[in-house]
This record gives structure tokens, C-alpha cells and sequence, in this order.
């Protein structure tokens, strides 16, 4: 039964680099028909997509973060990061990380249990 | 200001059938992008309900369907249940810069 978990810090400063993990059990990264990524949702409001990484490393950025925005993967191909620099009280949000497929686009059939990161002034 | 549009909220009595709709644009929907589902339960994280339109992931009943015109696309749920009061959410993909994944702005559904 494939798992995620999300992991950090749950309090990032202003002006400064929020940082998670999405570990992955249960299934492996390294099979190509799957994508990895990142979607973020603040409080009482939407999902945004923020970005994907494919087994190979490949990246996928949502335009509107793409420039502070890194994800990874681990070498042992047992779990997944993110990165946000400078970030401001507009990146408070939960931290969801999922698998996604492509099929005339993305979706997202499995997805972690999300990881609150408040940022403060 | 999301590029797939959903109406803000819904409501249905036990055993009625609801719609929800997802408006989008000549660069997603209208292009040809898939539209997907998911179901929202408070403090939980977000399921898959319907992918590729109209298809339904193993366990996922079947009083949920999904359907896509040329602009549109729309979930319906039959048989309401208490248990089906939740966020909505549609979404797509989108050939402009802006952005690859859309989601729509959610719809919460209340059963009366």
C-alpha cells in the first residue's frame, strides 16, 4: 500500500527558505509512468499545484512559484523535496505531496496527509 | 483567481442527485485536457474521485460521475449521503505559461 508522508518544519521566518520531504513507502519513485508533486492549500481556501519531478529528476514548476521554487529527489529514490525561498505570510498553507499520473495532463491519485508550515514575521 | 471556475457551494437533500459544475477556458478544458475530481472532507487530505473525465478509481462508488462538454465539465453524485458533505474540487491542465496544473476554486457541498 503505497504511503506518503510530508515532513519539516512547521514554522519557516519571513525572508527565509521553507523546506520539506515527502517520504515514500510502499512503491518506488523510480518507476517512470509516475510523477511526483507538490500542491499547497492556505487556510479556508484552494488547491495550488506548485510543481513536479519525474523519476529522472525532471521538473515541472508552476510559473507563478517557478522562480523560488526547487524539487528533488533522493539518490536512494525513497523520497522527495521541495523548497520555497523567501518566502512571505502568503506561503502559510498545508503542504500536500502526492503521485501523479499523466494522461492529457496530470492528476493526482495518492496523496499524503499534508504538512501545515505557518510563516511568521 | 483560479482558470477553472466552480460555483462556491451546494446543497442537496439525503437521496437527491447534485451537480457541480467546472467552467474553464480554450486553454484547458476547451483544448482538450482531461478534467478531474477530487473530494475534500474537513481536515483531510484531498481524494482522487474521478480521473480522465468519467473514470472512477477502484472503490469509488459509482453514485459519482463525472461528464465533459466542449468548455465544461461536471461531477454528479446520486443517492446523497451525509457522508458526501464536502470541498469539491475539479481540475485540469493548462497550456499557458501561467501554469500546468488548474484547480478549480472548490465547491462545498452541504447535505441538508
Amino acid at each position: 500500500q503505497l504511503q506518503l508522508k510530508e515532513s519539516g518544519p512547521g514554522l519557516v521566518k519571513a525572508s527565509e527558505t521553507l523546506s520539506l520531504t515527502c517520504s515514500v513507502s510502499g512503491g518506488s519513485i523510480s518507476t517512470s509512468s509516475y510523477y511526483w508533486g507538490w500542491i499547497r492549500q492556505p487556510p479556508g481556501k484552494g488547491l495550488e499545484w506548485i510543481g513536479n519531478i519525474n523519476y529522472s529528476g525532471r521538473t515541472y514548476y508552476s510559473s507563478s512559484l517557478k522562480s523560488r521554487v526547487t524539487i528533488s529527489v533522493d539518490t536512494s529514490k525513497t523520497h522527495f523535496s521541495l523548497k520555497l525561498t523567501s518566502v512571505s505570510a502568503a506561503d502559510t498553507a498545508v503542504y500536500f505531496c502526492a503521485r501523479g499520473l499523466f494522461s492529457s495532463g496530470w492528476y493526482f491519485e495518492h496523496w499524503g496527509q499534508g504538512q501545515l508550515v505557518t510563516v511568521s514575521s | 483567481q483560479s482558470m477553472l471556475t466552480q460555483p462556491p457551494s451546494v446543497s442537496g437533500a439525503p437521496g437527491q442527485r447534485v451537480t457541480i459544475s467546472c467552467t474553464g477556458s480554450i486553454s484547458n478544458i476547451a483544448a482538450g485536457f482531461d478534467v478531474h475530481w477530487y473530494q475534500q472532507r474537513p481536515g483531510t487530505a484531498p481524494k482522487l474521485l474521478i480521473y480522465g473525465n468519467n473514470r472512477r478509481p477502484s472503490g469509488v462508488p459509482d453514485r459519482f460521475s463525472g461528464s465533459k462538454s466542449a468548455t465544461s465539465a461536471s461531477l454528479a453524485i446520486t443517492g446523497l449521503l451525509a457522508e458526501d458533505e464536502a470541498d469539491y474540487y475539479c481540475q485540469s491542465y493548462d497550456s499557458n505559461l501561467t501554469a500546468s496544473v488548474v484547480f478549480g476554486g472548490g465547491t462545498k457541498l452541504t447535505v441538508l
